[in-house]
């Protein structure tokens, strides 16, 4: 079974303040998602990552993959209360099957 | 509509009634997932639509829960005997990319089933 472990569980910070979101598997994966969900709604594409070693960068975000395709990050830098939510990595099992990871719960505060 | 549309958005029942639960996804994605998550966790994958046909339907929990596609576009999740255990929030989800590993997936918000 592949299992996407997401450290912190939870995360409380000031706004400001820089944070970074761990997701790590024993399994590789041909790609990865990072996914936020709001309450209530389901749960929005943020990056995909392909290629190991891979760095993207969207506004404040930047996530990584790691060389051998079994982790990943995500940095948010000067985070705002917007940034509010539940942040999941998603690893593509094959060509189609998405697994997600535990979830990292991330409260920022004004 | 221009999103995944899920029915109902809330759900209620007793312990040991049927329900189902409608996922009608964005049109001409030929890819349709069903997820469960519970409260402050990860979505659990349950099963895959590849157009009609449930590609893979491995996530599934037990013989009470089943899904059908019947045209290749709404699918319905049905769920018998319901256990207090099921209580969850269940995502459907639809992607345009077929075979491909990178194809966004585009969710619903989710129909909410407590079990009492």
């Amino acid at each position: 079974t592949q299992l996407l472990e997401q450290s912190p569980q939870f995360l409380s910070i000031q706004e400001g303040e820089n944070l970074t979101v761990y997701c790590n598997s024993s399994s590789v994966f041909s790609s990865l998602q990072w996914y936020r969900q709001e309450p209530g709604e389901g749960p929005v594409l943020l990056v995909t990552v392909v290629t190991g070693g891979e760095v993207k960068k969207l506004k404040r975000l930047t996530f990584q993959f790691g060389d051998a395709r079994k982790d990943s990050s995500l940095h948010i830098t000067a985070a705002q209360p917007g940034d509010t939510g539940l942040y999941l990595c998603a690893g593509a099992s094959g060509t189609y099957k998405y697994i997600f990871g535990t979830g990292t719960r991330l409260k920022v505060l004004a | 509509g221009a999103g995944v549309s899920q029915t109902p958005s809330n759900k209620v029942t007793e312990k040991g009634k049927y329900v189902e639960l409608r996922c009608d996804p964005i049109s001409g994605h030929t890819a349709l997932y069903w997820y469960r998550q519970s409260l402050g966790q990860g979505p659990e994958f349950l099963i895959y639509f590849q157009g009609t046909g449930a590609a893979d339907d491995s996530g599934l929990p037990n013989d009470r829960f089943f899904a059908v596609r019947p045209e290749g576009s709404v699918s319905t999740l049905k769920i018998q005997r319901t256990e207090r255990g099921y209580s969850a929030v269940y995502l459907c989800a639809s992607s345009l990319k077929q075979g491909a590993n990178t194809g966004e997936l585009f969710f619903g918000e989710g129909s909410r089933l407590t079990v009492l």
